[in-house]
């Protein structure tokens, strides 16, 4: 059973356009919800993250926005640029430390 | 500098043998993590250790083994029981206080 759902499978963008990727999750213990960049051959790194105590987040620009009701979360890229073109997961942890449950993954071209 | 290492970036092995992919992290931190990522699969849980001495299967651990004899490293061995050894391995690590997981760079396993 996943537990976290993600998508699209596949994004592409026009350069300084909106990317967004959505994120669904079912276990409502999780209390951390991050996203990581990974690049070909590369490790991924963390992006950013959010608890559920605020509704958004946004670092420069990236912004994860979060609808707990509802479950989910995404992350929206502004003025996509071709640099940012990679592989974006969502995760999801419950308190006590334990370990990431990550989405599938998107992949993102952004074009120019 | 500070971070996790794994060696090697890429590794070959035959069908049937046994391997040991290393991991190495000078953060100091309590958590470390190894994960499987298949293309379009994710990353998939394989063990993970909270403390020395300690660990705990994940999702995908049938036909792998770890240790974590010391706080800096946790090797993971990668048996002949394991049905399709080839995909991309990635250690992480975390402190026990937060939920901040960092990544190594990974080793590419192909095993033929």
């Amino acid at each position: 059973q996943q537990q976290v759902k993600q998508s699209p499978q596949s994004l592409i963008v026009q350069k300084g356009g909106i990317s967004i990727i959505n994120c669904a999750y079912e276990n409502t213990a999780f209390d951390y919800f991050p996203w990581y960049q990974q690049f070909p051959g590369k490790g991924p790194a963390l992006l950013i993250a959010i608890r559920p105590d605020v509704s958004e987040k946004k670092e420069g620009r990236f912004t994860i926005s979060f609808n707990k009701s509802a479950k989910q979360f995404s992350l929206h890229i502004m003025d996509s640029q071709p640099g940012d073109s990679a592989t974006y997961f969502c995760a999801a942890s419950a308190p006590g430390n334990t370990p990431l449950v990550f989405g599938k993954g998107t992949r993102l071209s952004v074009i120019a | 500098d500070g971070g996790i290492t794994q060696s090697p970036k890429y590794l070959f092995r035959k069908e049937g043998q046994n391997v040991t992919l290393s991991c190495e992290q000078n953060l100091n931190h309590d958590a470390m993590y190894w994960y499987r990522q298949d293309p379009g699969q994710g990353l998939r849980l394989i063990y993970y250790s909270q403390i020395v001495n300690d660990f705990q299967k994940g999702d995908i651990a049938e036909g792998y083994s770890v240790s974590r004899e010391k706080k800096e490293s946790f090797p993971l061995t990668v048996t002949s029981a394991q049905k399709n050894p080839t995909a991309f391995y990635l250690c992480a690590s975390s402190r026990r206080d937060t939920y901040e997981q960092y990544f190594g760079p990974g080793t590419r396993l192909t095993v033929t």
